[in-house]
């Protein structure tokens, strides 16, 4: 079957740097998100990844490895509004998004 | 300001009762979709569609029919309701181009007692 990991919950503190881990594996791959939910808000869209590599987007970069099936999402100088899920959704061969459960990020001060 | 209008915001629903959730996008985005978003799972797809006049299924469609009249309006509705549809249900658009990011709707509550 096909399946999106990525942990429950993360802390981190205000000012800080966290990365956020993903793992996949799906039926084919053709692109990667990163998508930020405030509690009780809509999904929105942070980052896409088709290549290997790193996109940097200010604050926020996601990096992804095909071969390893696997990707992340680096969150920088971790401000108190960045306290969210984080959904990590892939592609497949049938251009289906397959969702992971998201990621809780708490921020501390 | 452009975007998706979901209505209503929040329902409880009697079981066995039939309810319709409504979604407008003014974006002419082609696609549109269902989600539902159930604590500890990932959102999961509903329904679709690519193009007014098309539907298809996604992951858990029974118990949910939808129809795309037009661009803009892609209702779902739940003919008889049950306990197990108690959800926050998503609509989202896409343009079916470039990266094809989806675009969403801020959500409807729905509990079926």
């Amino acid at each position: 079957g096909q399946n999106i990991d990525q942990p429950t919950e993360m802390t981190a503190t205000e000012g800080a740097i966290v990365q956020i881990n993903c793992t996949y594996q799906t039926s084919g791959f053709n692109g990667l998100f990163w998508y930020q939910q405030h509690a009780g808000e809509a999904p929105t869209f942070l980052s896409y990844n088709v290549l290997d590599g790193l996109e940097e987007k200010g604050r926020f970069s996601s990096f992804l490895s095909r071969s390893k099936g696997y990707s992340y999402l680096l969150l920088k100088e971790l401000q108190m509004k960045d306290s969210a899920s984080y959904l990590c959704a892939v592609r497949d061969s049938n251009y289906q998004l397959i969702w992971g459960a998201g990621t809780k990020l708490i921020i501390k001060p | 300001t452009a975007g998706i209008t979901q209505a209503p915001t929040s329902q409880i629903l009697a079981a066995g009762r039939s309810m319709t959730l409504r979604c407008t996008q003014d974006m002419r985005h082609n696609a549109m979709y269902w989600y539902r978003q159930d604590l500890g799972l990932g959102l999961r797809l509903i329904h679709y569609s690519n193009t007014a006049g098309t539907t298809g299924k996604g992951e858990v469609p029974d118990g949910y029919s939808v129809s795309r009249a037009n661009t803009d309006d892609f209702p779902l509705t739940l003919a008889s309701a049950v306990p197990s549809q108690t959800s926050v249900y998503f609509c989202a658009s896409s343009a079916l181009s470039g990266a094809n990011v989806l675009t969403f709707g801020a959500g409807s509550r729905l509990t079926v007692l």
